[in-house]
């Protein structure tokens, strides 16, 4: 079982670079979920989506974007990096509201 | 908006003996869910326990039980004959049924000591 897939595991950025985060989950899920974990702050909710072409912003969306055109995928993309979104990035997905969490193995990401 | 809060970053219990970890939310909802998560040094996120709203028993599973005191908007994390690999970060979560947003708290960092 694959589970929730994350790539990259790491990644060094200049500032003002783009990139995408990706996300796959092979369990069918209709709940996708990317947050942040920054030191001493917990897990912050950038975005969501609770199906394929919907999506929602959460605390800290400003800086990403992200889409759900297929059930499996939930790519977060950043744009125009900057010092800020250095960070743990985690993705999530679930199959009900009263289910538990499936994570990734989180993206450590660094702009300098 | 919706806030949770954990008010204390570290603890620490001696192996054996029994902690709690505290959690408060803040929520003008009725229909919500709450949920513990552990987080060992791995960074791997894992369930502890789950408490849905609308039931008053508290929830057990095994060592870990919760006092859900919905009126005060308390959770809090009861870890009994805590052992060694109970080490890691404890992240109190909070998800509402209107919309499946899932919030988080800044977590507990919880140290077992021999």
């Amino acid at each position: 079982n694959a589970g929730v897939t994350q790539t990259p595991k790491f990644r060094i950025l200049k500032i003002g670079q783009s990139m995408t985060l990706q996300c796959t989950q092979d369990m069918n899920h209709n709940y996708m979920y990317w947050y942040r974990q920054d030191p001493g702050m917990g897990l912050k909710l950038i975005y969501y989506s609770v199906g394929a072409g919907i999506t929602d912003k959460g605390e800290v969306p400003n800086g990403y974007n992200v889409s759900r055109s297929t059930t499996e995928d939930f790519p977060l993309r950043l744009e125009l990096a900057a010092p800020s979104q250095t960070s743990v990035y985690f993705c999530a997905s679930g199959a009900g509201v009263d289910e538990k969490l499936f994570f990734g193995s989180g993206t450590q990401l660094s702009v300098l | 908006a919706q806030t949770v809060t954990q008010s204390q970053p570290e603890m620490s219990v001696q192996e054996a003996e029994t902690v709690t970890l505290s959690c408060t939310y803040d929520t003008s909802e009725s229909d919500y869910y709450l949920f513990w998560y552990k987080q060992p040094p791995s960074r791997q996120m894992i369930l502890v326990i789950r408490q849905e709203a609308y039931k008053q028993q508290n929830a057990t599973e095994n060592r870990f039980s919760v006092n859900f005191q919905k009126a005060a908007k308390s959770f809090s994390l009861k870890i009994s004959d805590s052992q060694l690999g109970d080490a890691a970060m404890y992240f109190c979560a909070y998800r509402r049924r209107r919309d499946d947003k899932i919030i988080f708290g800044k977590g507990t960092r919880l140290h077992i000591l021999p």
